[in-house]
C-alpha cells in the first residue's frame, strides 16, 4: 500500500513565502504530482517530479528526494487567490497516483 | 480544446434510485479515469481506461458501480441502488499516454443522496 503525509492545514500572509511539506511511502516510484484545488473546483496541475531536485515555475517551485520519501511544494509572493487546498499525488509502479488528503492553505491580507 | 467535461455538475437523488454520469475527456487523450472525493480527503481512484478497455479497478468499486467507455471517447459511469454514503463529489480525469502521465480533472459532478 502507499501512505501519503501532508499537513492538514496551514496559514500565511499574503506576499510571504509558505513551504507545503508531504512525505510519502511506497513500494517503488514512478513520480509525484502537486494539484492545487479550489473549494468546490476540481484539481489543477501544479507540477510533476520525477528526479531529484528542485522545479520552479513562476511563484511555486516543487522539490523532490526519492531517498527521503520527501517532497516540497514552495509557494513565493502569496496572493489570497492562493488560498486553496494543495494536493500531493504519489504515483509508485503503474499509471495511478495516489493523492494524499489535501493541505488546506489560507492566505490572510 | 475545452479541456475535460462533466454532466451533469450536480445530481441529487432519492436513496435507491440509480443515476448516470458522463464525462467528456480531452480529445487526444486515450487514458480515462474516474475518482471519488469526499469532503477533507483526496480523490480516491476508481477505474480507469485505456481507450475503451477498463483495465484496472479500485476494490472501492462496489458492483452497483459500473463504467464504461465505449467508442474510447466519452465514459459513463453508473451507481445502482445509491446510498446516502455514495453521496460524494465524483471526478473524471484524463491522460495522454507519455512518460509524464498528467492527468487533467473535469470540474466533477457532484451527487447528493437523501
Amino acid at each position: 500500500g502507499q501512505n501519503i503525509d501532508q499537513p492538514t492545514e496551514m496559514t500565511a500572509t499574503e506576499g510571504a513565502i509558505v513551504q507545503i511539506n508531504c512525505t510519502y511511502q511506497t513500494s517503488g516510484f514512478n513520480g509525484l504530482f502537486w494539484y492545487q484545488q479550489h473549494a468546490g473546483e476540481a484539481p489543477t496541475f501544479l507540477s510533476y517530479n520525477v528526479l531529484d531536485g528542485l522545479e520552479e515555475k513562476g511563484r511555486f517551485s516543487s522539490f523532490l528526494s526519492r531517498s527521503k520519501g520527501y517532497s516540497y511544494l514552495l509557494l513565493k509572493e502569496l496572493q489570497m487567490k492562493d488560498s486553496a487546498s494543495y494536493l500531493c499525488a504519489v504515483r509508485d509502479k503503474g499509471y495511478i497516483p495516489t493523492f494524499g488528503r489535501g493541505t488546506s492553505l489560507i492566505v490572510h491580507p | 480544446d475545452t479541456g475535460v467535461s462533466q454532466d451533469p455538475r450536480h445530481k441529487i437523488t432519492k436513496r435507491g434510485q440509480n443515476v448516470t454520469f458522463r464525462c467528456d475527456p480531452i480529445s487526444e487523450h486515450n487514458r480515462l479515469y474516474w475518482y471519488r472525493q469526499t469532503l477533507g480527503q483526496g480523490p480516491e481512484f476508481l477505474t480507469y481506461f485505456q481507450n475503451e478497455a477498463q483495465l484496472e479497478k479500485s476494490r472501492l468499486l462496489s458492483n452497483r458501480f459500473s463504467a464504461e467507455r465505449p467508442k474510447g471517447s466519452f465514459s459513463t459511469l453508473e451507481i445502482q441502488r445509491t446510498e446516502q454514503g455514495d453521496s460524494a463529489m465524483y471526478l473524471c480525469a484524463s491522460s495522454f499516454k507519455d512518460s509524464q502521465e498528467t492527468q487533467y480533472f473535469g470540474p466533477g459532478t457532484r451527487l447528493l443522496v437523501l
